[in-house]
């Protein structure tokens, strides 16, 4: 089956340590987001990618970049994690040009700093 | 700029019951999307329904039904016949189909309890 995967499910790294999040899809979608979310709130956009323009939110902290090698696989990086990092990270894509299309999401990576 | 409200911090319905949840947005764009999501404990979003802003009839999908109320710039989801499997959070959202191209605004969720 078509789908969003991100990889790991559940992700454990150590304050001011990098940490690097994974997503891949088998949808040939040109567009792919990275959302965050903590716990009890709605997901929050970080960046998309569009093909292989990048969209930053404006609020989006300077520790967190993203990379798109290819139509498949987007990766988050957070480059020095704090305590206010640990959330779940989504990752979404859609195909482009059509709005009326749902954004298909992962299963989210669950990230826990010590 | 767009903003999605849900009033309903928390929801309890009996199963085999029906429950509307309550979601409102604000938007200047002439055309626009909305959508429903449902996130168990397990942190999936799956998305269950969709209305545009210039379809006439509501939308259903199964037990799903949207009750879209433009003049009052409301898009109620409405969950028939509830099931255990039905308790979780739910996000109303909305996407620009003009000006903010691909971006979803979510609003804060409602959270779902199904009892026996």
């Amino acid at each position: 089956d078509a789908m969003v995967i991100q990889n790991p499910r559940y992700q454990v790294t150590q304050f001011g340590k990098p940490v690097t999040l994974s997503c891949s899809q088998t949808l040939n979608h040109n567009v792919m987001y990275w959302y965050q979310q903590k716990s009890s709130q709605a997901p929050k956009l970080l960046f998309h990618y569009y093909d292989k323009d990048f969209n930053n939110e404006a609020d989006t902290p300077d520790n967190f970049q993203s990379r798109r090698p290819n139509t498949s696989f987007c990766f988050l990086d957070i480059r020095s994690p704090g305590l206010g990092d640990a959330a779940m990270y989504l990752c979404a894509t859609t195909p482009s040009g059509s709005s009326n299309q749902p954004q298909h999401f992962g299963d989210g990576t669950r990230l826990s700093i010590l | 700029a767009q903003k999605i409200t849900q009033t309903q911090p928390g929801m309890f319905v009996q199963e085999k019951e029906a429950v509307t949840l309550d979601c409102t947005y604000d938007t200047s764009d002439q055309s626009y999307g909305l959508f429903w999501y449902k996130q168990p404990s397990s942190g999936e979003m799956i998305f269950l329904i969709y209305q545009g802003s210039y379809d006439e009839q509501n939308a259903t999908e199964g037990r799903y039904s949207l009750n879209f109320q433009k003049a009052r710039k409301s898009a109620n989801l409405v969950i028939s016949a509830s099931q255990l499997g039905d308790s979780a959070m739910y996000f109303c959202a909305m996407r620009a189909i003009t000006g903010g191209g691909n971006k979803l605004t979510f609003g804060t969720g409602t959270q779902l309890k199904v009892e026996l």
